[in-house]
Order: C-alpha cells, then structure tokens, then sequence
C-alpha cells in the first residue's frame, strides 16, 4: 500500500499566520491527492481533491500543490475556524490511504 | 442535499458480528462509489472498503479483507456493511462517504462501533 506521510504532526501558530502543511507519498501518485478537514466530533470536511481543486464552498484562503510524491496544503490567513485537523489521502492506487493528520493548534 | 445518515453501530463482543448501514438522500446513489472510512478513538482516519456504483467492483483494506463485507441496494438507496470476527482494534467511529472520482466529498455523522469483552 502506499504510504502517506505528512509533517508536522501538530503545531502551534496564530490567527493570521500563513501555514503550510506538507504530504509526501511513497511513490507516485501523479496528482490523485485530496486534503479534508476535521474538527473534533465531526466528520472530514473534503478541502481540496486533484491536488489543488477547490471544492465547492472552501474559502479560497486554502489552496494546495505539488504532484508525483510531494504535496503543501497552505492556509494564507488562518482565522479561528481553521484550527482543526488535516488529513492527506491518495487515491491513486484503488488501497486509497490517508497521512496520520495534523493537528493545527491555537498559540 | 446530500445526506448520509449511518446507523447499527453498538457494543459487541470480541469475534461477534454486526452490520453497519448508511441511507442516502439528496443525489442519485446509484451514479456514484461509496466508501466506508473508520477512525479508532483519538487516531486517524483509515480507509476501510469501497464499492462501484454497480456493485461489481469492491476493494477492503488489508486489515478487514476477509471479514469484512460491503455492499449496496441501490433501490433502497443504501450501503452496508456486514462485520464478522470483530476485534478490539475493529473499535472505531465508522463513516460513510460518497466517492467521487476517489476523493470522498460528502460524509456521514458517523456511527461507534466497539468491540468489547
């Protein structure tokens, strides 16, 4: 299976702040990539899918990039609502796989 | 709009059975994959199996292969998924998601599965 590995696993960082959150894959995945967010209690929130579409309704101070086996989530202007956790997740191969998370936490 | 509501979770014993549905609303199920995704308590999210629209092509993940079966009744506009051999790591908040082109866009609240002496 393709191993999903994102950094870091949790930080700290401030209303305003631009943040990126990093995914690589263990292998090629071109850009079958989709980010989700999850706040505590509730189910994944699907941000981004095709390495950098923007799903319907997600502000556009959220973007990602990258291909092949290297990916950035970047937030520009993180506001309160932002504190969540993130989730990576292939779906290149059909054993789709998701990274381990980040947390964004409040400083 | 879409909705997708899970229920059957529950408290069962280590090697017992239990089948989970997912009942969908507000866009034509029989068009779409569907997915069932589980987090253990305070972990991550693990992808678990996926069916076609058809239900002619499924896939598990290695952890549940073989005890594991998913399926759909796209009259009913429904997805199960029939548990066997539950095991203490089976122990999880399982989700249903609509699979668009292989990225989850829609989710349900969940249902706790816990297996538990």
């Amino acid at each position: 299976a393709i191993r999903m590995t994102q950094s870091p696993s949790s930080f700290s960082a401030s209303t305003g702040d631009r943040v990126t959150i990093t995914c690589r894959a263990s292998q090629g995945i071109s850009s079958y990539l989709a980010w989700y967010q999850q706040k505590p209690g509730k189910a994944p929130k699907l941000l981004i899918y095709a390495a950098s579409t923007l799903q319907s309704g997600v502000p556009s101070r959220f973007s990602g990039s990258g291909s092949g086996t290297d990916f950035t989530l970047t937030i520009s202007c993180l506001q309160s609502e932002d504190f969540a956790t993130y989730y990576c997740q292939q779906y290149y191969s059909y054993l789709r796989t998701f990274g381990q998370g980040t947390k964004v936490e409040i400083k | 709009q879409v909705q997708l509501v899970e229920s059957g979770g529950g408290l069962v014993k280590p090697g017992g059975s239990l089948r989970l549905s997912c009942a969908a609303s507000g866009f034509t199920f029989s068009d779409y994959y569907m997915s069932w995704i589980r987090q253990a308590p305070g972990k991550g999210l693990e992808w678990v199996s996926y069916i076609s629209s058809s239900g002619s092509t499924i896939y598990y993940a290695d952890s549940v292969k073989g005890r594991f079966t998913i399926s759909r009744d796209n009259a009913k506009n429904s997805l199960y998924l029939q548990m066997n051999s539950l095991r203490a790591e089976d122990t999880a908040v399982y989700y249903c998601a609509r699979a668009s082109r292989g990225y989850s866009d829609y989710w349900g609240q969940g249902t706790l599965v816990t297996v538990s002496s």
